[in-house]
């Protein structure tokens, strides 16, 4: 069954850092999201991504956070310049194409755990 | 204010119980994730419905537009349902960005 791979699972980076997480979605899937999950805490909506562009965003990815599909199969998010605040477990998710106005189902990736020292 | 509640937070169960999650959102949409995580942290997506009942194995999920409501049961439960279960809603129509429950803790004791 295809299935939202994550890499790497667990990145540990000094504050001030880039870092650049990566995803590939399941491959015929045209809408892709990053969310992320500080320890204890629900679930966050961070970005949404479809045509090669963003279509909506939260208020906590702010100028630190971008999102890029360099290739045809990898979605990657950057943090610039990492903060303590920043550890988290980062999910990336995908979705096959839908009407317009209906909500279908997103498949995630299995996370990557970063920590920021 | 956009919220979406679960009761329980924490539940434990003997082996072979029947078991009801609840969530109530206060949001007007179309469709509600169910989503397990697992112990590790990973996510996986058991239903999306947008209306009556979905029944996936030992897991049903049904949702009450008007009423704002769903409830995920597990029959049959078994040590290996252990998880964190995670109901999220897209904030409005039109819109892919979902907000997320706190998720309700479940332990499921052989």
């Amino acid at each position: 069954e295809p299935e939202v791979t994550q890499t790497p699972s667990h990145q540990v980076t000094q504050m001030g850092q880039e870092v650049i997480l990566r995803c590939v979605p399941i491959s015929n899937h045209l809408y892709f999201y990053w969310y992320r999950q500080i320890l204890g805490q629900k679930v966050e909506f961070l970005v949404s991504f479809y045509n090669n562009e963003i279509s909506e965003k939260s208020e906590i990815f702010d100028d630190q956070f971008s999102v890029e599909r360099p290739d045809g199969s990898n979605f990657t998010l950057k943090i610039r310049s990492t903060k303590l605040e920043d550890s988290a477990m980062y999910f990336c998710a995908s979705s096959e194409d839908g009407l317009a106005g209906t909500v279908i189902t997103q498949y995630f990736g299995p996370g990557t755990r970063l920590t920021v020292l | 204010k956009n919220e979406v509640e679960q009761s329980p937070q924490n539940l434990t169960a003997q082996e072979g119980e029947f078991i009801t999650i609840n969530c109530s959102y206060s949001v007007g949409i179309s469709a509600l994730h169910w989503l397990q995580q697992h112990p590790g942290g990973g996510i996986v997506s058991l239903f999306m419905l947008s209306s009556g009942k979905k029944k996936h194995g030992r897991l049903i999920a049904t949702i009450n537009i008007q009423e704002k409501h769903s409830s995920l049961h597990i029959t049959a439960s078994h040590p290996r349902d252990s998880a964190v279960y995670i109901c999220a809603v897209p904030i409005s129509y039109n819109t892919d960005k979902l907000i997320f429950g706190t998720g309700t803790r479940l332990q499921v004791f052989p």
